[in-house]
């Protein structure tokens, strides 16, 4: 079963306009942590926001915004005033620790944002 | 200074080869992986160590195999290389057994198989 779900294959908001990434996870442990990275297209992974599963706000890095809903087990980011360097594929990531298992960091199959002039 | 370097950035290599790529990071961390990202951008965890012990082996075929000479290198090597084999190998390091600390990347490494 998927660990992580990003739903959206591709998303396209207009410059200056605010655009959420859809992401929803898959754990049965309490401690957990939720990431996001960029991948614009030279290939660099880019680390953009964490969200621990014990966090009470949600995390907030300048223009970037983490809806953490824990009933629903979703971890949206969200990108205000959109950048043209906003273009890029967006992976959304979990890091838990299975009991009687060892830590692991994964990764949703990522959305690809394109922000239109 | 680079946190984490992976060398090298491209390797075009002919099928049946074996080939090496090395992950180096100056972050005193105790925990490295290495992912394989796919032509369709899918990011898979292969390997993960902690200390120079192997504590993540995904269902990766055997002619992968990581070396830890220390707990700085994260080497991958891999043999009788296929064309299936072609991908961006990302190495990636952190603190080990805590949550809430995010995982630093290499710059990745494109390997083509030809």
């Amino acid at each position: 079963a998927q660990k992580i779900t990003q739903t959206q294959p591709g998303m396209f908001v207009q410059e200056k306009e605010a655009v959420t990434l859809d992401c929803t996870y898959d754990t049965s442990d309490p401690s957990y942590g939720l990431f996001w990275y960029k991948q614009p297209s030279s290939g660099e992974m880019i680390f953009l926001i964490y969200q621990g599963s014990y966090d009470q706000q949600n995390a907030t890095e300048g223009r970037y915004s983490l809806n953490f809903q824990k009933a629903r087990k979703s971890a949206n980011l969200v990108i205000s005033a959109s950048q043209l360097g906003d273009s890029a594929m967006y992976f959304c990531a979990m890091r838990e620790f299975p009991q009687g298992g060892s830590e692991k960091l994964v990764f949703g199959k990522g959305t690809k944002l394109t922000v239109n002039p | 200074d680079t946190a984490v370097s992976q060398t090298p950035k491209y390797l075009v290599t002919q099928m049946g080869n074996d080939k090496s790529i090395k992950c180096e990071q100056n972050l005193g961390h105790d925990t490295m992986y290495w992912y394989k990202q796919d032509s369709k951008k899918f990011l898979k965890i292969m390997f993960s160590y902690n200390n120079k012990e192997l504590i993540i082996n995904e269902t990766v075929p055997n002619r992968f195999s990581p070396k830890s000479p220390d707990k700085a290198h994260l080497n991958l090597h891999i043999n009788s290389l296929e064309l299936g084999d072609s991908a961006v190998y990302f190495c990636a390091s952190s603190p080990s057994r805590l949550v809430n600390t995010e995982a630093f990347f290499g710059q990745g490494t494109r390997l083509t198989v030809v």
